[in-house]
């Protein structure tokens, strides 16, 4: 079992659409938690950056995590077709130097 | 552009052949990591140095790769007798430690991808 879990998608919505992406983990000591953006063949972009739990909104940009129940979420209002990639979910512990990530959700947001 | 800088952004080399990337981090960003990512997967963790020391390396990191920072600032990743299933995009990232909540945020590069033929 991978130590986070994420659907791969592909997502598809039409313009305008909020979108819910989603990951699980089943490592208790992680505590930063991140989102990160990728267009085709390019490096992971940082999108958000959390500690612990609770929300934080960035823009059209939510994230949100509980670590109750090991399950982190992004949500993107008013999705555009620029919205158009693969969301990577990544994580690490306090004291830790490296990320694990999930797979990554590919999305497409239709015109 | 003041991001991280990878080089060469693609590579096609033999079976066999040895290949090095460099990667040029962020202006005084301490630390530097290296990261494999292959298709429909999210990047694997390979090593980490802060300043020139690597202090963590993954099980990933065969003894046909090494890693280098010499001085603290460029570093190098080299694959000796390159297989096929070493085929990948190979990210470098960098960040420096942030005494404020925002912690150590990693920045990544646009990679170079490596294709073993």
């Amino acid at each position: 079992q991978k130590e986070v879990e994420q659907d791969p998608g592909p997502l598809s919505v039409p313009e305008g659409a909020i979108v819910s992406l989603n990951c699980t983990y089943s490592n208790s000591a992680f505590q930063y938690f991140m989102w990160y953006r990728q267009y085709s063949r390019k490096g992971p972009e940082l999108l958000m950056y959390t500690y612990s739990s609770g929300n934080k909104e960035d823009g059209r940009f939510t994230a949100q995590v509980d670590k109750s129940s090991k399950y982190i979420s992004l949500f993107i209002r008013d999705s555009q077709p620029s919205d158009s990639a693969t969301y990577l979910c990544a994580m690490r512990t306090g004291g830790g130097n490296k990320l694990t990530f999930g797979t990554g959700t590919q999305l497409k947001v239709e015109l | 552009d003041t991001g991280v800088s990878q080089n060469p952004r693609h590579k096609i080399t033999k079976r066999g052949q040895n290949v090095t990337f460099r990667c040029d981090p962020i202006s005084e960003h301490n630390r530097l990591y290296w990261y494999r990512q292959t298709l429909g997967q999210g990047p694997e963790f390979l090593t980490y140095f802060q300043n020139e020391a690597q202090l963590e390396k993954s099980r990933l990191l065969s003894d046909r790769f090494s890693a280098e920072r010499p001085k603290g600032s460029f570093s190098t990743l080299e694959i000796q007798r390159t297989e096929q299933g070493d085929s990948a995009m190979y990210l470098c990232a960098s960040s420096v430690v942030d005494t404020s909540s925002s912690g150590n945020t990693i920045y990544f590069g646009e990679g170079s991808w490596l294709t073993v033929v």
